[in-house]
């Protein structure tokens, strides 16, 4: 079975500082991940995704992330945080081997940028 | 182009009452998705489509819920005599088809509240 962790429910940064958000992964397989973030009272907004090839993958508003194979993360980053970046992020993770395994999302991170 | 629509945007519910919420996906996207978003808690998954065809079901929390998709573009979830615990955000998302690599695009939700 498939699982995804957010080990932290808040993370606060101030402006300008960088920041991470964690996410640990378990499969069976191989796999696809992703990153989405909630703003109030909207659905989520796809941020970035690692599929294959490069394990730092880009993604919106200058995010970006790294898949590690060997520590089973795929943490989110950002060199400097901007007070817009407040807001709940997923992480998500799919088998790719299991077309019938369905996507499983963490509990969400809520980060906080301090102006 | 248009995204993931959903209406309502806001529901209240007597209890026992019948609801039925609906989704527009993006045209062209065979998978559609639904989750719940219960207060402090991520994304739980409800069923999904490929095409006029519910292929998972299991997370479906009773008998209550069903759902239907028409024509391989709307569908429409349906909640009978509601409860108080059915209380929650219900997101509606759409892929281009059901592939794991497939990224979901999500509507705005439902904010359903069961008096």
């Amino acid at each position: 079975a498939q699982s995804v962790a957010q080990p932290e429910d808040q993370v606060n940064v101030a402006e300008g500082n960088p920041l991470t958000v964690k996410c640990t992964y378990s499969v069976s397989g191989n796999p696809y991940l992703f990153w989405y973030v909630q703003y109030p009272n909207r659905g989520l907004q796809f941020l970035l995704k690692y599929i294959t090839g490069d394990n730092l993958v880009k993604g919106s508003y200058g995010f970006e992330a790294e898949f590690n194979k060997s520590q089973t993360s795929f943490h989110l980053k950002k060199p400097s945080a901007l007070v817009s970046d407040s807001a709940l992020y997923f992480c998500a993770v799919r088998d790719r081997g299991d077309r019938d395994d369905k996507i499983i999302f963490g509990k969400g991170t809520r980060l906080h940028i301090l102006p | 182009g248009a995204g993931v629509s959903q209406s309502p945007r806001y529901k209240v519910a007597k209890r026992g009452q019948d609801v039925a919420l609906r989704c527009d996906p993006i045209s062209g996207h065979t998978a559609l998705y639904w989750y719940r978003q219960s207060l402090g808690q991520g994304l739980e998954f409800l069923i999904y489509f490929q095409g006029n065809s519910a292929p998972d079901k299991s997370g479906l929390p009773s008998d209550r819920f069903s759902a239907e998709r028409t024509g391989g573009s709307v569908s429409t979830l349906t909640i009978q005599r509601t409860q108080q615990e059915d209380s929650a955000v219900y997101l509606c998302a759409s892929s281009l088809s059901a592939g794991a690599e497939e990224t979901q695009y999500f509507g705005p939700g439902t904010r359903l509240l069961v008096l």
